[in-house]
């Protein structure tokens, strides 16, 4: 079966743009997650989704920031007035129930520079 | 505060000998789970191994094994039998329950490179 897909692979923007990351996770998968992942650095927690519902929304830096989920499936990280520290690979993760002992499928990611 | 703890950020190992990675995490929760992902020069995060709190055996999963020590807060990977494409990234990563869900800190990773 297909995995997690994100698109598009890379994005390039400047700064003061607004982008939108797309995410599709596995099918049947309830819970998704994104995370930010700058270089040399392990994934950072941005968002996690339950169905349609954002569930934590802790690790999202500012209001710039903003996830969406409506149909409980697909997902869009939407990033307004994007800066030069927003430039990061944006990670999806979706898992079956999210439950604490489920894994966690990656995509491949999203590669984000802000010129 | 630090969650997750890799110490090493890059560790050798001669192929076909074993490598420990090494892991320690910090919580208060009674229940939590330990992960470990493998991270390719290609980018992609491929789930290795997993270990409950309440788990009471060290889990397995090929030649990956988790070293859990609860009481010293400790989840070393342990790869046996190394191959050239073990060469990667690993993260060693905490979910814990918070705020009516499960949030995962990863920490910083460690690269292991093996030697021909």
């Amino acid at each position: 079966g297909a995995g997690v897909s994100q698109t598009p692979s890379n994005k390039v923007t400047e700064k003061g743009k607004y982008v939108e990351l797309r995410c599709d996770p596995i099918s049947g998968h309830t819970a998704l997650y994104w995370y930010r992942q700058s270089l040399g650095q392990g994934p950072e927690f941005l968002i996690y989704f339950q169905g349609t519902g954002a569930a934590d929304d802790s690790g999202l830096p500012n209001d710039r920031f903003f996830a969406v989920r409506p149909e409980g499936s697909v997902s869009t990280l939407k990033i307004q007035r994007t800066e030069r520290g927003d430039s990061a690979v944006y990670l999806c993760a979706s898992s079956l129930k999210g439950a604490g002992e489920d894994t966690q499928y990656f995509g491949p990611g999203t590669r984000l520079t802000v010129l | 505060a630090q969650k997750i703890t890799q110490t090493q950020p890059g560790m050798f190992v001669q192929e076909k000998e074993a490598v420990t990675l090494d892991c320690t995490y910090d919580t208060s929760d009674q229940s939590y789970g330990l992960f470990w992902y493998k991270q390719p020069s290609s980018g992609e995060m491929i789930f290795l191994i997993y270990q409950g709190s309440y788990d009471e055996q060290n889990a397995t999963e090929g030649r990956y094994s988790l070293n859990f020590q609860k009481a010293r807060k400790s989840a070393n990977l342990v790869i046996s039998a190394s191959q050239l494409g073990d060469s990667a990234m690993y993260f060693c990563a905490m979910r814990e329950h918070l705020r009516g869900g499960f949030k995962t800190i990863f920490g910083a990773g460690t690269r292991l490179f093996v030697k021909a």
